[in-house]
This record gives C-alpha cells, sequence and structure tokens, in this order.
C-alpha cells in the first residue's frame, strides 16, 4: 500500500469548516482514498472514500488532486464531536486490510 | 448501515489467565475478519485476518499460539489471549467490510488490562 503523509495535529474553531490534508504522492491507478477517524476510546469510523472524482457525504465532502498526489477532507462545520484523529489510507479497492498511518489529531475548539 | 458489535468493551483479568474476544457482523456476512491493536498514543496495528471455515493469517512478529482466532460462522471471530501477560494489555479491535463497496466496519474495541 502506498504511504500517507498527514500534519500531527490540527486545531479547528467550532462552527468553522476543517479542512484535513493528505499526501499520497506514490499512489498508483487502482488505489483508492479513504479517510476514517477515531474518536478517544473507541473503534475507527469510516468518513468517505474516493478513487479519482470529488465525493460528497453526509459527513464530509473529498478532494482529490487531478493528479491524485494529495486529497483534503473537509469538515463543512466542525462541531466539538468532530474532536478526533483522522487517518488517511491508501488501499487497493479489494485489498484485505487498512495500513493505520499515525493521522491527524484535529481539535475542534469551542 | 454495516454493523460490527464487539464485546466485551472492556476486561481486566490475572496474568496467566486467557481471555476471549468476541466480533460480530450483524447485519451481513464476513468471510474475511480482521484483528488490530492498538497501544496508547500508537496507531492500529493489524494483528490477523480470521478466515471463516480455514486458519487465520498472522502478521509478522504476532504469535499464533498466544492469540488464538477462531471464524467458525459468517457472522462471528473470536480472538483469545491466552496467558495473558501485562505487557498484552492495550485495546483489540476488529473489522469487516460488507462489500467491495464499502469501507471497512470497526468494531467499538476491547480495551484489556491485565494485571
Amino acid at each position: 500500500d502506498a504511504k500517507t503523509t498527514q500534519p500531527p495535529s490540527m486545531d479547528c474553531a467550532e462552527g468553522r469548516a476543517a479542512n484535513l490534508p493528505c499526501n499520497h504522492s506514490t499512489i498508483s491507478g487502482n488505489e483508492y482514498v479513504y479517510w476514517y477517524r477515531q474518536i478517544h476510546s473507541q473503534g475507527p469510523q469510516y468518513i468517505i472514500h474516493g478513487l479519482k472524482n470529488n465525493e460528497t457525504n453526509e459527513m464530509a465532502s473529498l478532494i482529490i488532486t487531478e493528479d491524485r498526489k494529495s486529497s483534503t477532507l473537509i469538515l463543512p462545520h466542525a462541531t466539538l464531536r468532530d474532536t478526533a484523529v483522522y487517518y488517511c489510507i491508501v488501499t487497493q479497492a479489494g485489498a484485505n486490510n487498512l495500513f493505520f498511518g499515525t493521522g491527524t489529531r484535529l481539535t475542534v475548539i469551542p | 448501515g454495516a454493523v460490527v458489535s464487539q464485546h466485551p468493551s472492556w476486561v481486566i483479568c490475572k496474568s496467566g489467565t486467557s481471555v476471549k474476544i468476541e466480533c460480530r457482523s450483524l447485519d451481513f456476512q464476513a468471510t474475511t475478519m480482521f484483528w488490530y491493536r492498538q497501544f496508547p498514543k500508537q496507531s492500529l496495528m493489524l494483528m490477523a485476518t480470521s478466515n471463516e471455515g480455514s486458519k487465520a493469517t498472522y502478521e509478522q512478529g504476532v504469535e499464533k499460539d498466544k492469540f488464538l482466532i477462531n471464524h467458525a460462522s459468517l457472522t462471528l471471530s473470536t480472538l483469545t489471549v491466552t496467558s495473558a501477560h501485562p505487557e498484552d494489555s492495550s485495546f483489540y479491535i476488529c473489522s469487516a467490510r460488507p462489500g467491495n463497496d464499502y469501507g471497512y466496519t470497526f468494531g467499538s474495541g476491547t480495551r484489556l488490562t491485565v494485571v
């Protein structure tokens, strides 16, 4: 699986958009970008995934650059409950497991 | 959505005893389930892949005789930590995937403390 690079930590004001970047410059053509988050002492929660096109769901938006070497997860209106560690993972669609890097610890500030 | 239920959520056991953790897929069948371990302030590390009806596949450095995995049905995988020691204290998490078009779903985790 390709490696990803994320900033170790970020702060965001409550109600503002949180933009979490991820670099995956060695991603291959058949690898997807997945985002998960882990709230303290809980299992990871799936957020969103994409291949080439931008994606949006009820939780977040995923913006993938045209060259696919980086992506941004956007939480449009961050709340205190969004405080968590966010993991960006690239993996093939049929892969049997996920490799978790160190992620970004997002702290939403009141 | 797809749910993976993990039980117990926490357990305290004495050194030398064994502990069993269950992982169930509630509304889908999972021929494969995954077991992760997470030490404090660290990321999740895959321990093993549980395969229904066959032997589990262990990652390098994970002792298969210590971490027994059984996947006897399409909805249940169990991880047994045998002869537990304090260094086995960790957060154990299982996951499964409802299908190729879906993300992996994780259980809520089991915090094991060995005293």
